[in-house]
């Protein structure tokens, strides 16, 4: 069984260009859902997506947009990057909107300079 | 969605048990405990979760207080690798979403 991976685990951007952070979901894993975690905080719900569809945002700007595919594998985009931008990004995936675990990838870094 | 409060730190030594609390006063009915811990420079990892009884998996052991206000994760022997994040969470189990709401959580460290 592989479990969530994520990819680049390391990235470093300027102001104001576009970044793509990719997840592979736990295989069998129908949901995936993104996380920001700022340095010293706990991670923050972006949104999430059910079988390609977006389930739920938190409060962050339209700039933060994602796609699911039929894989289940997900990307997270992020338009003009500012800096607080900068976190370690995480997705999770589980076995439904309301399973009880949900399992996470080791993270993407995000640094914007 | 409710709150939970956890004390910041808590310190235990290698091989004792360490009970980490949580507060939760405005739980619902339909919430459930959820927690998570992270170890440093990785993603959080499931622990345990319940919802009315105590639970016990091959990881902790939680227990939940009758009135569902507060809860306990219960490690029954400390090690080295259990230093990590610990975060309480209550998730809604009667809703349609399955976001985790994180606060800062508590942080272990475990003395040899």
């Amino acid at each position: 069984e592989t479990g969530v991976t994520q990819s680049p685990t390391h990235l470093i951007k300027t102001r104001g260009q576009q970044v793509t952070l990719r997840c592979s979901s736990q295989s069998g894993h129908n949901t995936v859902s993104w996380y920001q975690q700022a340095l010293g905080q706990g991670p923050q719900f972006i949104f999430q997506y059910y079988r390609e569809e977006e389930n739920g945002r938190g409060n962050f700007p339209p700039r933060f947009s994602g796609l699911q595919f039929p894989n289940y594998s997900s990307e997270l985009n992020v338009n003009a990057l500012e800096l607080d931008d900068s976190a370690l990004y995480l997705c999770a995936s589980s076995l439904g909107v309301a399973a009880g675990e949900q399992y996470f990838g080791p993270g993407t870094r995000l640094t914007v300079t | 969605d409710a709150k939970t409060t956890q004390p910041n730190s808590m310190e235990s030594n290698e091989e004792e048990p360490v009970h980490l609390p949580c507060n939760h006063s405005t739980i619902s009915g339909t919430d459930y405990i959820h927690w998570y811990r992270q170890l440093p420079s990785q993603g959080p990892e499931y622990v345990i979760h319940g919802l009315t009884s105590n639970v016990n998996n091959r990881m902790a052991s939680l227990a939940i207080a009758e009135d569902r206000k507060s809860s306990t994760l219960i490690l029954h022997r400390a090690t080295l690798r259990d230093a990590a994040v610990y975060y309480c969470i209550l998730r809604d189990g009667g809703g349609s979403q399955g976001n985790l709401i994180f606060g800062k959580g508590t942080k272990l460290s475990v003395k040899p």
